[in-house]
């Protein structure tokens, strides 16, 4: 079983629409989590860090549920730029400061 | 500022070859890491740098991978007698400092193929 486990998609949604996007982690000791974003043929970078209290910005909202070992991604009124691979990714402090990627969710946006 | 770079950006080489991968972090950032991407899959972690010391290099595959950081800044991730299966994007990150409360900011990475 991975460590971080996400569903590939695609997603295909409209411009606007609402897209939610799951990940499940399975080391009960992972500490901090994270959203990064991936464009074709580019380098992750960070969308959003992920609290135990639920955070947002702007149009993205993340949720963490601990005792599930589940995390969100919510995208509100998508524009096209939203188009990209969304990873889920955690840090386990048993591991050091090493990050343990998803394997992604693939969001295409289309007008 | 500038963000981390990497060299080469491409990579082609032949079987059995040796090659090197040049990571210039971010400046000021003590810690350092080395992940490596195939298609379709999230970048996984190979070694990672505090200062010149590797403090974790628990993901490197097998005894052909090294990677060094002399002077603490520029970090070589070295690949002796290269395998068609070493055929991915090597992405390199650098932050701050160590801990998972610090963001890891990736370089555009090095696609190295193996023919």
């Amino acid at each position: 079983r991975k460590e971080v486990e996400q569903d590939p998609g695609p997603f295909n949604v409209p411009e606007g629409a609402t897209v939610a996007f799951n990940c499940t982690y399975s080391n009960s000791a992972s500490q901090s989590f994270f959203w990064y974003r991936q464009d074709c043929r580019k380098e992750p970078k960070l969308l959003m860090s992920v609290y135990s209290s639920g955070n947002e910005d702007g149009r993205f909202t993340a949720q963490l549920n601990r005792a599930s070992q589940y995390i969100s991604l919510l995208i509100r009124d998508s524009k096209l730029s939203d188009s990209a691979t969304y990873l889920c990714v955690v840090n386990v402090m048993e591991y050091g400061n090493k990050l343990v990627f998803g394997a992604g969710t693939i969001l295409r946006v289309k007008s | 500022g500038a963000g981390v770079s990497q060299t080469p950006s491409n990579k082609v080489t032949e079987k059995g070859k040796y090659v090197e991968l040049r990571c210039d972090p971010i400046s000021g950032h003590t810690a350092l890491y080395w992940y490596r991407q195939s298609l379709g899959q999230g970048p996984e972690f190979l070694i990672y740098f505090q200062g010149t010391g590797a403090a974790d290099d628990s993901g490197l595959p097998n005894d052909r991978f090294f990677a060094v950081r002399p002077e603490g800044s520029v970090s070589t991730l070295k690949i002796q007698r290269t395998e068609r299966g070493d055929s991915a994007v090597y992405l390199c990150a650098s932050s701050f400092a160590a801990g998972g409360q610090y963001t890891q900011y990736f370089g555009p990475g090095t696609r190295l193929t193996v023919l």
